[in-house]
């Protein structure tokens, strides 16, 4: 079955950039999108299509997706953006996320 | 705007079964793929089951193939799960999402139930 693998844990200083990264087998041959959760709450949509924005989502989240990685990208990272991040893709009519990154603003 | 809420979690012995509802509003339920997505305690999240918005397609995750089925009813806007033998690693809590973009993309999610199988 596909699998994709996300590093477990992320710290940023705020203000900084926080990088997170999602690969899998040929991911770049689809789409990724990309969830937060914050403890207690529902995932919210932040990324879709590799690299769009759903509506009410800041500019500094941004996206890409290319070979075996994708990454979600926070610019000028701020202390609301603590949260849980998954990536998540589909293949063959199966949805697959990732594991998870607990990011840290510090 | 979209309102995704679910019901009928609870607790039941191992070997159970449970039938989760979702009642939509907000958007034209039809036209829209929707799915059940899971999140065990302290854990991440599993897609569980997704069916189009037609009601005609559906597809499962290998660990609930065969004991789940999920259904739509169009009239009541309402998705369902129905779990049957089910098992401890089935605890979690269970949320329905809207599918857009070609229906895997899960813009809009319920705040979930929670499903506890003691064993």
């Amino acid at each position: 079955s596909y699998e994709l693998t996300q590093t477990p844990s992320v710290s940023v200083s705020p203000g900084q950039t926080a990088s997170i990264t999602c690969s899998g087998d040929k991911l770049g041959d689809g789409y990724v999108c990309w969830y937060q959760q914050k403890p207690g709450q529902s995932p919210v949509l932040v990324i879709y299509q590799d690299n769009k924005r759903p509506s009410g989502i800041p500019e500094r989240f941004s996206g890409s997706n290319s070979g075996n990685t994708a990454t979600l990208t926070i610019s000028g990272t701020q202390a609301m953006d603590e949260a849980d991040y998954y990536c998540q893709a589909w293949d063959s009519s199966t949805v697959v996320f990732g594991g998870g990154t607990k990011l840290t603003v510090l | 705007e979209v309102r995704l809420l679910e019901f009928g979690g609870g607790l039941v012995q191992s070997g159970g079964s449970l039938r989760l509802s979702c009642a939509a509003s907000g958007f034209t339920f039809s036209n829209y793929a929707m799915s059940w997505v899971r999140q065990a305690p302290g854990k991440g999240l599993e897609w569980v089951s997704s069916i189009s918005g037609s009601g005609t397609s559906t597809y499962y995750a290998d660990s609930v193939k065969g004991r789940f089925t999920i259904s739509r009813d169009s009239s009541k806007n309402t998705l369902y799960l129905q779990m049957n033998s089910l098992r401890a690693a089935d605890t979690a809590v269970y949320h329905c999402a809207k599918g857009d973009y070609g229906g895997y993309v899960f813009d809009s999610w319920g705040q979930g139930t929670l499903v506890t199988v003691s064993s």
